[in-house]
């Protein structure tokens, strides 16, 4: 079962805004991880944030992560038109031995 | 350098046709993955593979199949296209215990189904 879920679906934003993406996830994890997607291209790691860990930065990204309510949220402060991309969070399903992606919320920066 | 590369990255078959999709990595990582993303962007795993296991998600069809002649190496093995197979198809790996470390894909390869 999907384990990551994102939300919103889709976010508009100008540039220099920030934008906050959230996501749920459903079972118990070692890590939560943040990529984005470019359109037409691959997956790019962008921050992994561990279980006992409950917020973590990376240049202009914030990531945070509560645990009791398996939820993440990454934040992109001052946003730039080329953070328009899809953001996906991911987990670990130890079972199928694979990471699992939400739905992805696709960031839109407007000039 | 190219960290995780897959050949074509476009590909335009029949229905019906036989088709590969190969995928090396050059990162020395024990586990690859390949995964199927459809047009709502939503990212399905296809298989899990390192050199001691293969799991395979119970609903791919046994139409595909991932071939592994080296550790650095993952190829996609697809039979009798079906219309429905169009996607774009992103071969991944990673380093060490499963999940623990990042995951690096590679640029996909767009699969249409004609």
């Amino acid at each position: 079962s999907q384990q990551g879920e994102e939300d919103p679906q889709a976010l508009s934003i100008q540039e220099g805004e920030n934008a906050t993406m959230n996501c749920s996830y459903k079972t118990s994890i070692n890590n939560l991880q943040w990529y984005r997607q470019n359109s037409g291209r691959g997956l790019v790691h962008l921050i992994l944030i561990r279980s006992n860990e409950r917020e973590k930065h990376s240049g202009r990204l914030r990531v945070t992560l509560d645990t009791s309510k398996k939820s993440s949220s990454l934040l992109i402060t001052a946003s730039r038109a080329a953070d328009t991309a899809s953001y996906f969070c991911a987990t670990f399903d130890n079972y199928g031995q694979n990471f699992v992606f939400g739905p992805g919320t696709r960031l839109s920066v407007l000039p | 350098d190219t960290a995780v590369s897959q050949t074509p990255k476009y590909l335009v078959t029949q229905m019906g046709n036989d088709k590969s999709i190969k995928c090396e990595q050059n990162l020395g990582h024990d586990t690859m993955y390949w995964y199927k993303q459809d047009s709502k962007k939503f990212l399905k795993i296809m298989f899990s593979y390192n050199n001691k296991e293969l799991i395979i998600n119970e609903t791919v069809p046994n139409r595909f199949s991932p071939k592994s002649p080296d550790k650095a190496h993952l190829n996609l093995h697809i039979n009798s296209l079906e219309l429905g197979d169009s996607a774009v198809y992103f071969c991944a790996s990673s380093a060490g215990e499963r999940g623990f470390t990042e995951a690096f894909f590679g640029q996909g390869t767009r699969l249409t189904v004609v």
